[in-house]
């Protein structure tokens, strides 16, 4: 299957500060992403979603200004939390997937978790 | 809306046996698919199977199998043979044909005991 790296897998940071947590997809052209949040032994909760030039789509209840998303390019899209506070603290995984793949599969990348002190 | 169900939080089993991962969803839509994704320890996300709804024959994928019953509207995964790298939590997910959005079920934390 086709690969996704997220960068960085782990990040700490204090309170107040922002985070910005990188999306590649590494072997083909990603004209969608997504971004999920997951809690400790919960599903999947579907963030946002993202295609290549245009803006993201937020679910309801997630703040857009909170969680900045930027898919400026086919292979890269970046989840910017601003202003992090502790219960921001989460693991965050992102998908790609692509017009040209069959059932338009999702491919994930392996998540960062995030800590904010 | 669509929904996703399984109604098993967690499942234990020893190794070599078979067990048997409950879902089941709900859509107005004919045409979509489902998976059942692997998250292990590591909580990378691992596509098990997939199933078009229009085929009739039920997916399977080695060990992976699956009991799709689209009038009932159940997906189950039948683990055969299950081994201790099968232990994880296990989503039911679904997406209608044409859409972007997978929607998840709760997850079924499965751990198979040596």
């Amino acid at each position: 299957g086709a690969v996704v790296s997220q960068h960085p897998s782990r990040v700490i940071c204090k309170s107040g500060t922002s985070v910005k947590i990188e999306c590649r997809s590494l072997d083909f052209q990603a004209t969608t992403m997504f971004w999920y949040r997951q809690f400790p032994k919960k599903s999947l909760m579907l963030m946002a979603t993202s295609n290549e030039g245009s803006k993201a789509t937020y679910e309801q209840g997630v703040e857009k200004d909170k969680f900045l998303i930027n898919h400026a390019s086919l292979t890269l899209s970046t989840l910017t939390v601003t202003s992090a506070h502790p219960e921001d603290s989460s693991f965050y995984i992102c998908s790609a997937s692509s017009t040209a793949l069959a059932y338009n599969e999702q491919f994930f990348g392996p998540g960062t978790r995030l800590t904010v002190l | 809306a669509q929904t996703v169900t399984q109604s098993q939080p967690e499942m234990s089993v020893q190794e070599a046996e078979t067990v048997t991962l409950s879902c089941t969803y709900d859509t107005s839509e004919s045409n979509y698919y489902l998976f059942w994704y692997k998250q292990p320890p590591s909580r990378q996300m691992i596509l098990v199977i997939r199933q078009e709804a229009y085929k009739q024959q039920n997916a399977t994928e080695n060990r992976f199998s699956v009991n799709f019953q689209k009038a009932a509207k159940s997906f189950s995964l039948k683990i055969s043979d299950s081994q201790l790298g099968d232990t994880a939590m296990y989503f039911c997910a679904s997406l209608i044909q044409g859409a972007q959005k997978l929607v998840f079920g709760q997850g079924t934390r499965l751990t198979i005991n040596p």
